[in-house]
């Protein structure tokens, strides 16, 4: 068991550009989960996937914002024309039930940094 | 819409001492909730889950236990050590989300 791994762990960006992360969960994993957190606040919730399926995306998930997870295994968030406040680190996380009994493992985190 | 409040927003304690961190939530509609370790600039690392039909769960110095009358839950740290300084998030799984709604932690320093 690996955990849960994001790429890449620190990103600078000029504003405008795009940047993508990618998750790779932990293999045995169905459901993948991507969160928001800026300093001092606990993580936000930004979108959900089962299998290859999103299933819900969060209002937060501006239309700059796309995420994938082709064939159900790792995934993808891409920020199109970044602005200083997408300045985040970015979390993706792994489970294999639902609700109850739902434990979810978080991965080491993306940092975005906007100039 | 849930709310999850922690207070303290920060603790600091002498080595050796137990303590308790509060998590606070509107909603007791809950599925689940899970406690988490952050240590600065890492990601989070679980610590504990409680399913809505428990009361606590123990792992080891820690024991989280949930009163979902009340809204609350607590995480009690037993003699406390300088590697257990981070910040400690509570999160529910409530309602029809399968998102987890976090409180914003209770960054916990232990003095040696």
């Amino acid at each position: 068991d690996t955990g849960v791994s994001q790429d890449p762990r620190h990103k600078i960006t000029k504003r405008g550009q795009n940047v993508t992360f990618r998750c790779d969960p932990i293999s045995e994993h169905n459901r993948l989960y991507w969160y928001r957190q800026t300093l001092g606040q606990g993580p936000e919730f930004l979108t959900y996937f089962q299998n290859e399926a999103q299933l819900e995306k969060s209002r937060l998930l501006s239309d700059r914002f796309s995420a994938e997870r082709p064939k159900g295994s790792f995934s993808t968030l891409e920020i199109q024309r970044t602005e200083q406040g997408d300045s985040a680190m970015y979390l993706c996380a792994s489970s294999s039930r639902d609700r109850a009994g739902n434990t979810i493992y978080f991965g080491e985190g993306s940092w975005l940094t906007v100039v | 819409k849930q709310e999850v409040t922690q207070i303290p927003a920060a603790l600091s304690v002498p080595e050796g001492e137990n303590l308790v961190l509060n998590c606070s939530f509107t909603d007791s509609a809950i599925y689940n909730l899970q406690w988490f370790r952050q240590d600065p600039g890492k990601g989070l690392t679980s610590l504990l889950l409680i399913q809505s039909s428990q009361r606590e769960q123990t792992s080891g110095r820690l024991n989280a236990s949930l009163d979902k009358s009340s809204g609350r839950s607590t995480l009690y740290i037993a003699a406390s050590q300088p590697g257990d300084s981070a910040t400690y998030l509570c999160a529910l799984h409530s309602g029809s989300a399968r998102q987890l709604t976090f409180g914003s932690g209770t960054q916990l320093t232990v003095l040696p």
